[in-house]
C-alpha cells in the first residue's frame, strides 16, 4: 500500500493548466478503482471509476488511465478551475466477494491559483 | 434527495464515555460502510454492512461496534472512547449486493474529538 503520514503529496496549478494526479496501487487482485474528490469539511464525491479491462476512461473535463502493468493510475483534469482546489484519493476494490470494500490511498492536495 | 445522512456533525467526548454515530441512506442501498479519516490520511474502513441483516469487520474494527437497524439506518457505537478514536467517520453507502463495479456514496461525516 501507499505510505501514509501527515505530509499529503501536493500540487499547485494555474487556472487554466492540465492537472495530472498519480496514484500507486498495492494489491495486483484489485479490478475495480474510483476517483473521489474532497473538499474541506465534506465527504469524498464520486469523480469517475474504471474497470481493470479498461486503460483509459474520459469524463467531462476529467480522464483517467489504468497502468497494471505498473500498478498506477492517473486523474487528468482539463483546463483546471479554482473550484477543482481539494484533496483527491484514488480507491482500489479487490475482486472476488468483496461487497464492494474500497482501500483509499493517501490522497493528493491540488490548489488552483487564479 | 438527501442521500447519506450522518448525525451528529460535531460531538465532543470525555474518554471512557459512550456515543453512537447515526447514518441513514435514502437512496434504497443494500450495501453499507463506516470509515474513520485520520489527519493526513486516507479512510479506512472500520464496518460494513453488505446487506440489511449482515455486518462484517473492515481494517480496523477494534473498539466499535456495529448496527444494521434496517435497509436504511446503519449506525456505528463506541462504546468506551479512547483518545485515538479522535478522527472524521465518514458512512458510505452502495446500490447492489454482489455487483462489483459501482462506486460507494459518502456522507459529509462525524467529527469527533476524545479528551
Amino acid at each position: 500500500g501507499e505510505s501514509v503520514g501527515l505530509h499529503l503529496p501536493t500540487l499547485s496549478v494555474q487556472e487554466g493548466d492540465n492537472s495530472i494526479i498519480n496514484c500507486a496501487y498495492s494489491n495486483s487482485a484489485s479490478d475495480y478503482f474510483i476517483w473521489y474528490k474532497q473538499e474541506s469539511g465534506k465527504g469524498p464525491q464520486f469523480i469517475i471509476d474504471i474497470r481493470s479491462n479498461m486503460d483509459k476512461r474520459q469524463g467531462q473535463r476529467v480522464t483517467v488511465l489504468l497502468n497494471k502493468t505498473v500498478k498506477h493510475l492517473s486523474l487528468q483534469i482539463a483546463a483546471t478551475q479554482p473550484g477543482d482546489s481539494a484533496v483527491y484519493f484514488c480507491a482500489e476494490s479487490p475482486g472476488g466477494t468483496s461487497y464492494g470494500k474500497l482501500t483509499f490511498g493517501q490522497g493528493t492536495i491540488l490548489t488552483v491559483h487564479p | 434527495n438527501a442521500g447519506v445522512t450522518q448525525t451528529p456533525k460535531f460531538q465532543v467526548l470525555k474518554t471512557g464515555q459512550s456515543m453512537t454515530l447515526q447514518c441513514a441512506q435514502d437512496m434504497n442501498h443494500n450495501s453499507m460502510y463506516w470509515y474513520r479519516q485520520d489527519p493526513g490520511m486516507g479512510l479506512r474502513l472500520i464496518y460494513y454492512s453488505a446487506s440489511e441483516g449482515t455486518t462484517d469487520k473492515g481494517e480496523v474494527p477494534n473498539g466499535y461496534n456495529v448496527s444494521r437497524l434496517n435497509k436504511r439506518e446503519f449506525s456505528l457505537r463506541l462504546e468506551s472512547a479512547a483518545p485515538s478514536q479522535t478522527s472524521v467517520y465518514f458512512c458510505a453507502s452502495r446500490p447492489r449486493q454482489g455487483v462489483k463495479d459501482q462506486p460507494q456514496h459518502f456522507g459529509d461525516g462525524t467529527r469527533l474529538s476524545i479528551l
